[in-house]
């Protein structure tokens, strides 16, 4: 049974700082992994679709990796601004039916 | 990407009342889900809406207490039945977008809050 699990739960940091969102998956049968963001009570917007043969996406301050072999993801936010504040899911596409496995999320919280 | 509207955005109900949740697309679409948010929960799929024949449920979730419905390509609802405040949650529309191959990146929808009393 796939599990995707994201640490840390929830991070503060001030302005300015680089940080790095992990997540990590127990079987490397997927067919993509996709990061999310979620403000609260909102819906989900998607930040970037890495497929399961690539090693890394890019958007603007975002950059996430892929490593398949090890269950890997991370989701790297260069310059964060306090508009970065919000929940971060990561999810795995895996079946025939293509469900999402979603982790639990990192919240983040950058201060002014 | 695609534009998708859900109605009602949010709704008080009460135990053992029924409500559908609206889901339009401003394209066509080949895949549909919908998915659940628990308070302060990540997402659980409750199902794949198909075109023309039966959704396709996960474990746990049976056609009787979410019947879904897709009669084309741009539109589906999920109905939440017998309302418990168990089922009080999030719920959420999702879409798969254009692909040249393989699985797309999926969208979603704002997503109905359903506070049952």
């Amino acid at each position: 049974k796939q599990e995707v699990t994201q640490i840390p739960a929830a991070l503060s940091v001030p302005e300015g700082e680089n940080l790095v969102l992990n997540c990590s998956f127990t079987d490397s049968a997927i067919y993509n992994l996709q990061w999310f963001r979620q403000d609260p009570g909102k819906g989900l917007t998607s930040l970037l679709l890495i497929q399961s043969s690539q090693r890394e996406q890019t958007s603007g301050r975002l950059n996430a990796s892929l490593d398949k072999s090890s269950g890997r993801s991370t989701l790297y936010i260069a310059a964060s601004q306090p508009g970065d504040s919000a929940t971060y899911l990561c999810a795995v596409r895996i079946g025939n039916t293509g469900k999402l496995i979603f982790g639990q999320g990192t919240t983040l919280q950058v201060k002014p | 990407s695609a534009v998708i509207s859900q109605k009602p955005s949010r709704d008080i109900c009460q135990r053992g009342t029924s409500l559908t949740i609206q889901c339009q697309v401003d394209s066509q679409v080949t895949m549909m889900f919908w998915y659940r948010q628990q308070p302060g929960q990540s997402l659980t799929l409750i199902a794949t809406a198909n075109q023309g024949s039966e959704a396709t449920y996960e474990s746990g979730f049976v056609i009787d207490k979410f019947p879904i419905s897709r009669p084309n390509l741009t539109f589906s609802t999920l109905t939440v039945s017998n309302m418990s405040p168990e089922d009080s949650s999030i719920y959420l529309c999702s879409v798969e977008g254009l692909t040249s191959g393989g699985y797309g990146e999926l969208f979603f929808g704002e997503g109905s809050r359903l506070t049952v009393l």
